[in-house]
């Protein structure tokens, strides 16, 4: 029983595009959400996060949105640039900024940028 | 950010012997570390809540006598995969909190022949 969905296996971008990654959760307790990016043999790298009392949250190239309502969340890059060629994750917490409790993960969107 | 290491990054061992992970944040103190596993084309998945001075929670299904983990200070928590098994192989990455974020570790690939 997934309760964080990553729908999309793979998404290829063109450089220079918005990358809008896409994320669903069904477990109506997680209020705490994170992307985190990773490479192959490598832990991830947090790139954002979000609390479930905003809607939105930018930090550069990164921006993430939260629709509680449908339960989505998104991720967009823009523009999106080759060294963003990774597979990113979505993730879940029950405990607002998950610093006491354990993530749930999506399986992954692998993102490609191409030329 | 917040810098987790993990030692050792790759472990290959004879199926039967212990192998042990260790994982500490280098620049931040951490009451709570978590343990995660990997398996290919798989999502992460918590295995336990490591808690500084206190017994580890595990998840649904992990076993705790296989499983050992000890977070004797607030920058150090290891993982002892006791009698380690062949099904035991797997991506093994930890985290820990800083305020409201989880930061991970670059992980250890375990292999048991």
């Amino acid at each position: 029983d997934q309760q964080v969905k990553q729908n999309s296996p793979s998404l290829s971008v063109q450089e220079g595009r918005i990358s809008i990654l896409n994320c669903d959760y069904t477990n109506s307790m997680f209020d705490y959400f994170l992307w985190y990016k990773k490479y192959p043999a490598e832990g991830p790298t947090f790139l954002i996060s979000i609390s479930s009392i905003k809607d939105k949250n930018e930090d550069g190239r990164f921006t993430v949105f939260l629709n509680k309502s449908a339960k989505h969340l998104s991720l967009h890059i823009v523009p999106s640039q080759p060294g963003d060629s990774a597979v990113y994750f979505c993730a879940a917490s029950g405990y607002s900024g998950g610093g006491a409790d354990g993530l749930t993960f999506g399986k992954g969107t692998h993102l490609i940028i191409q030329p | 950010g917040a810098v987790v290491s993990q030692h050792p990054s790759r472990v290959i061992c004879k199926s039967g012997t212990s192998v042990k992970i260790e994982c500490r944040s280098l620049d931040f103190q951490a009451t709570t570390m978590f343990w995660y596993r990997q398996f290919p084309k798989q999502s992460l998945m918590l295995m336990a809540t490591s808690n500084e001075g206190s017994k580890a929670t595990y998840e649904q299904g992990v076993e705790k006598d296989k499983f050992l983990i000890n977070h004797a200070s607030l920058t150090l928590s290891t993982l002892t995969v006791t009698s380690a098994h062949p099904e035991d192989s797997s991506f093994y990455i930890c985290s820990a909190s800083e305020r409201e974020t989880q930061y991970f570790g670059p992980g250890t690939r375990l292999l048991v022949l």
